[in-house]
């Protein structure tokens, strides 16, 4: 199985900070890898997908790269509603593998 | 918009069996692989089981084989998740999720339609 590991699994930022979160694969997956967010009490909802497409909505403080085991996501400004937990998944493989989680606290 | 409407949790003792029901609308449902993802209390997300559009190709996580079936009926939109031999570790909230694709990529390239989920608690 292929392993995801997120990098930090806590972080705590101001809004109008620039924030980073990488996911380290552990076998090349090429750019199968999506980015979810998470609210308390919600569904996740989909973000990045193919490691650097924006879903349709998202807004553009949002952006994704890397490729082959390293990738990152990075919110450029932080906003209030931007505090949540942040999920990488691979879709190279099954089983399809999900990230611990990076929860994003206010500071 | 896609709609994904979950059914079927509940509270049941270990080894007892669940059905749980995911109503599709406003997408064409037999064209999309759909999948059923879970999240333990304060843990996070878990791949359950995928399956094909049209119903020829499952695939389950170790922790599920065997005790778990994916199922469609597309002429009715509704996917299903049949679960039996049910464990203390299955209690969860579980989502059903359309899958999504793109042209030029070999598979799914992301889980773009999530629904709000059901809660199965099992427990004695």
């Amino acid at each position: 199985d292929i392993q995801l590991t997120q990098s930090p699994s806590f972080l705590s930022a101001s809004v109008g900070d620039r924030v980073t979160i990488t996911c380290r694969a552990s076998q090349v997956i090429s750019n199968y890898l999506a980015w979810y967010q998470q609210k308390p009490g919600k569904a996740p909802t989909l973000l990045i997908y193919t490691a650097s497409t924006l879903q349709s909505g998202v807004p553009s403080r949002f952006s994704g790269g890397g490729s082959g085991t390293e990738f990152a996501l990075t919110i450029s400004s932080l906003q209030p509603e931007d505090f949540a937990t942040y999920y990488c998944q691979q879709l190279k493989t099954y089983p399809r593998t999900f990230g611990q989680g990076t929860k994003l606290e206010i500071k | 918009d896609v709609q994904l409407l979950e059914s079927g949790g509940g509270l049941v003792q270990p080894g007892g069996s669940l059905r749980l029901s995911c109503e599709a609308s406003d997408f064409d449902f037999g064209s999309y692989g759909m999948t059923w993802v879970r999240q333990a209390p304060g843990k996070g997300l878990e791949w359950v089981s995928s399956l094909t559009g049209g119903g020829g190709a499952a695939y389950y996580a170790d922790s599920v084989k065997g005790r778990f079936t994916i199922s469609r009926d597309n002429s009715k939109k509704t996917l299903y998740l049949q679960m039996d031999s049910l464990r203390l570790e299955d209690t969860a909230i579980y989502y059903c999720v359309k899958v999504d694709y793109m042209s030029g990529w070999f598979g799914p390239v992301a889980f773009d339609y999530w629904g709000q989920g059901t809660l199965v608690a099992v427990s004695s």
